[in-house]
């Protein structure tokens, strides 16, 4: 069966410190990859995502994540986490083909920043 | 552009009454979907449309109703109210049926009583 999984559903980091946000997924072809945050009271916005190519992939606010086709994964960092970043992420993975493109979402992972 | 538009906000309904959701996007874009995100549950695809006049059904369709007249418009209808529709609900909107980046609305907060 197709899924996402979001191991940690919160984690918490100090101001300054590097983050890792870990995604985990089973499909049956490469899919479509895609990190989105949510702020609080917000609708979700589009961090970075993957299709094909380099499998190191930039974002915006300083996100990066890596595609790891071997280990099924697609983890988020930033080297250096700002308290503006305090938020809810969440790991999608979409068919790369077909017409049917419909995203399956991780639960997201909640990410408070200590001062 | 305003992006997607969701309206209301935040809406409180009776059991049994009937309401529409409004989403409306001015980006021309093809594909639109409504989740609903409920706590401990992510993000789950109620109902979705690839085009106008072309709808289909998510993986929580019971109790919700579209319609895609317009590029721009994808209402939502709750048919009859229940506690369970409690939750807050998104519209989301790409420009292609690949949904290669999917753009939000800000959400409607729903209360059934």
């Amino acid at each position: 069966a197709q899924s996402v999984t979001q191991p940690d559903i919160h984690i918490t980091v100090s101001e300054g410190a590097s983050l890792e946000l870990r995604c985990n997924y089973s499909y049956g072809a490469t899919p479509y990859l895609f990190w989105y945050v949510q702020s609080p009271g917000q609708g979700l916005q589009l961090l970075l995502k993957y299709f094909s190519g380099d499998t190191l992939v930039q974002g915006i606010k300083g996100f990066e994540a890596e595609f790891k086709r071997s280990q099924s994964s697609f983890n988020l960092r930033k080297p250096s986490v700002h308290w503006s970043d305090a938020a809810e992420y969440f790991c999608a993975v979409g068919p790369n083909a077909g017409n049917n493109r419909k995203l399956i979402w991780g639960l997201g992972t909640s990410l408070a920043v200590n001062p | 552009n305003a992006g997607v538009t969701q309206t209301p906000k935040f809406q409180v309904l009776k059991t049994g009454q009937s309401m529409t959701l409004q989403c409306a996007q001015d980006m021309n874009h093809e594909y639109m979907s409504w989740y609903r995100q409920d706590p401990g549950m992510g993000l789950r695809l109620i109902h979705y449309s690839v085009g106008a006049g072309i709808t289909d059904q998510g993986e929580v369709p019971n109790g919700y109703n579209v319609s895609r007249s317009t590029t721009e418009d994808f209402p939502l209808r709750l048919l009859s109210a229940a506690p369970s529709q409690t939750s807050v609900y998104f519209c989301a909107s790409s420009w292609d049926r690949r949904n290669t980046e999917a753009f939000f609305g800000q959400g409607t907060r729903l209360t059934v009583v």
